[in-house]
């Protein structure tokens, strides 16, 4: 079954810092480009960072460029977000997904998501 | 980048039909013939309904269909079933490896 399952998510404070992780399974992550995207309480959905099957960061959004970071572990089939210098605004659920497809430029698989709160 | 902007909500009954747009501009939604659209129901991860503007993935029932005029793309829903009550949001590939959301819709089945 392709699935992705995330973990790590929890209560930090504000400056703080928090890994989530991401597991694969029924499928070679590093085949394909992964990415985190998160959605805050009542809000949308904002992509956050992805990398290609190289494991290249391709994208950060403005707000967490020089915060966040991926690694991977391909024995683990995983991959992983460090979150540091975290902020109130950080808060929300993160969903790892597979995508952005080369073809179709679609995000076809997701996880169930983490949730990461930030406050003091 | 500022998101794609979409109606708070639509309703229909069972049976009926529901349209949701999905405005951008001609940077994203525009450009580019890469709009998908997402399935999220309380509590669920999002769930791909449609990609590149109109194909749907193995296993999404032909009611859901997508099209796209200039900078607004829409996601229609025929034959309303309670199952299709959830949020939708709308995705576009923007250029420069970035891709923006929609602000998501509310759908409910009356």
């Amino acid at each position: 079954q392709v699935q992705l399952v995330e973990s790590g998510g929890g209560l930090v404070k504000p400056g703080g810092s928090l890994r989530l992780s991401c597991a694969a399974s029924g499928f070679t992550f590093s085949d394909y480009y992964v990415s985190w995207i998160r959605q805050a309480p009542g809000k949308g959905l904002e992509l956050v960072l992805y990398i290609n099957s190289r494991g290249t960061t391709i994208y950060y959004a403005d707000s967490v460029k020089g915060r966040f970071a991926i690694s991977t572990d391909n024995a683990k089939n995983s991959l992983y977000l460090q979150m540091n210098s975290l902020r109130a605004e950080d808060a929300a659920l993160y969903y790892c997904a597979r995508g952005p497809r080369a073809d179709s430029h679609a995000f076809d698989i997701w996880g169930q998501g983490t949730m990461v709160t930030v406050s003091s | 980048q500022s998101a794609l902007t979409q109606p708070p909500s639509a309703s229909g009954s069972p049976g009926q039909s529901v349209a949701i747009s999905c405005t951008g501009t001609s940077s994203d939604v525009g450009a580019y013939n890469y709009v998908s659209w997402y399935q999220q129901h309380p509590g669920k991860a999002p769930k791909l309904m449609i990609y590149e503007v109109d194909k749907r993935p193995s296993g999404v029932p032909d009611r859901f269909s997508g099209s796209k005029s200039g900078n607004t793309a829409s996601l229609s829903v025929s034959g309303l079933q309670a199952e299709d009550e959830a949020d939708y949001y709308c995705s576009s590939y923007a250029g420069s490896n970035n891709y923006v959301f929609g602000t998501g819709t509310k759908v409910t089945v009356l």
